[in-house]
Parts: C-alpha cells; sequence; structure tokens
C-alpha cells in the first residue's frame, strides 16, 4: 500500500479536462516535500511531466499543470487527447520512511 | 542529449546476486550537481524506488533494501551500478536506472532491464 494514494483508475473524452489527486499526508507533502508527476505508457519507462509541484519541464506541452496544497497535490490535463491514454504516478519523499515514494499509479482512459 | 542504458543479467537464480550497470551517453555522469538512481517496477505493478549515488560516491539507500543492495559509481567510464545480494522472486521487475535533477525529480530515464528470478 502506498503512502501517497491516487485513485486507480480515471477516464475522459477527447476535450475534456481531467484532475488526479495525490493523497499524502504530515510526513510527505504536508511536510513541505515536493511532488513530482511522471506519465507512463505501458512497456515504456516513465517520463518526467511536473517537477516541483508545478513545473513543466521543457517539451511538456501546456495542457498538463500541476498543484499542490497541504498535504494534497494534484495534476490537471486539459484539452484530453487520446495520446494522454496512460499510467500517472505522484512521487514525494517521506520523512518517516526516509525514501522517495511513488502513489500507486493512475490509470487514465481516453473514451 | 543525455541517454541512459540498463544492462546486466536478465535471469537470476533465487539466492543469487542481482547485478546491473547504467551507462550514460551523450553527458558526463560527473558534471553538475545531480543524484543517479536505480528504479524498480514488478510486472503489473508500481515503481520502488532502490538507492541513489551522487558522482563524489555518496549513496543513500531504500531503507528496507538496504542490507541487500549495493549502489557503485564509475566517473571514469560514465557509469553506475547496482547489486542486489540474495534476491527471491519478490525481486522480479523491470529496473530502472534514472538521473535525479536539483528538485529531486527524475527527469532522464533509461529504457528499463527485466530481471526475472527463478530456478
Amino acid at each position: 500500500q502506498s503512502v501517497l494514494t491516487q485513485p486507480p483508475s480515471m477516464s475522459g473524452t477527447p476535450g475534456q479536462r481531467v484532475s488526479i489527486t495525490c493523497s499524502g499526508s504530515r510526513s510527505n507533502l504536508g511536510a513541505g516535500y515536493d511532488v513530482h508527476w511522471y506519465k507512463q505508457i505501458p512497456g515504456k519507462a516513465p517520463k518526467l511531466l511536473i517537477h516541483g509541484n508545478s513545473n513543466r519541464p521543457s517539451g511538456v506541452p501546456d495542457r498538463f499543470s500541476g498543484s499542490k496544497s497541504g498535504t494534497s497535490a494534484s495534476l490537471a490535463i486539459t484539452g484530453l487527447q487520446a495520446e494522454d491514454e496512460a499510467d500517472y504516478y505522484c512521487q514525494s519523499y517521506d520523512m518517516y520512511l526516509s525514501r522517495w515514494v511513488f502513489g500507486g499509479g493512475t490509470k487514465l482512459t481516453v473514451l | 542529449q543525455l541517454q541512459l542504458q540498463e544492462s546486466g543479467s536478465g535471469l537470476v537464480k533465487p539466492s543469487q546476486t542481482l547485478s546491473l550497470t547504467c551507462a550514460v551517453s551523450g553527458g558526463s555522469i560527473s558534471s553538475g550537481d545531480y543524484s543517479w538512481s536505480w528504479i524498480r517496477q514488478p510486472p503489473g505493478k508500481g515503481l520502488e524506488w532502490i538507492a541513489y549515488i551522487y558522482q563524489t560516491g555518496s549513496s543513500y539507500y531504500n531503507p528496507p533494501l538496504k542490507s541487500r543492495v549495493t549502489i557503485s559509481i564509475d566517473n571514469s567510464r560514465n557509469h553506475f551500478s547496482l547489486n542486489l545480494t540474495s534476491v527471491t522472486a519478490a525481486d522480479t521487475a523491470v529496473y530502472y536506472c534514472a538521473r535525479g535533477n536539483y528538485m529531486n525529480a527524475f527527469d532522464i530515464w533509461g529504457q528499463g532491464t527485466m530481471v526475472t528470478v527463478s530456478s
């Protein structure tokens, strides 16, 4: 069981806006540690989408945005496209566990 | 453009040692203040961070794995390595190497290598 909780699955239609949540606790997100987001197409390596809560690396479309408040964070995708169908993971640091931790992942389906 | 490539044994017998190497190309492993990590993903499951190392050799391990893991770096050969001892079926996974940036996000990943623990 992950210390960062994500919904196992979500779905949306093309053009729609979806938001994937990542719920943590006082020992990770609530302690001020940054959250990062990754996209993983099955059979491929994860790709960094958002780092430092809300920063997009070069090359990531501005349809992707991130936010963090207290013990929770979210990844928003606007103008949903078929190519957005993938697994999405949040990541942060947990000071009680003394390690970097990932959420359990959210499988996003574009209907 | 920096690229990472994992290599090593794809099949390891139970109780033996898993050994992997991550070759860094397109840049120097010793330039910049980056960390170099190993991360794994069991089939159909999520991601688990294993360990990181800096160019200085300073390293840090995931506490539950610490007793079985060694990470090392060879700046002259531009690669870093992972050894995991006393493996069991639970260590079967795709193993990724990745670079950690100044925000402690993993910004560059290798393609991953599947390691199966089986007799």
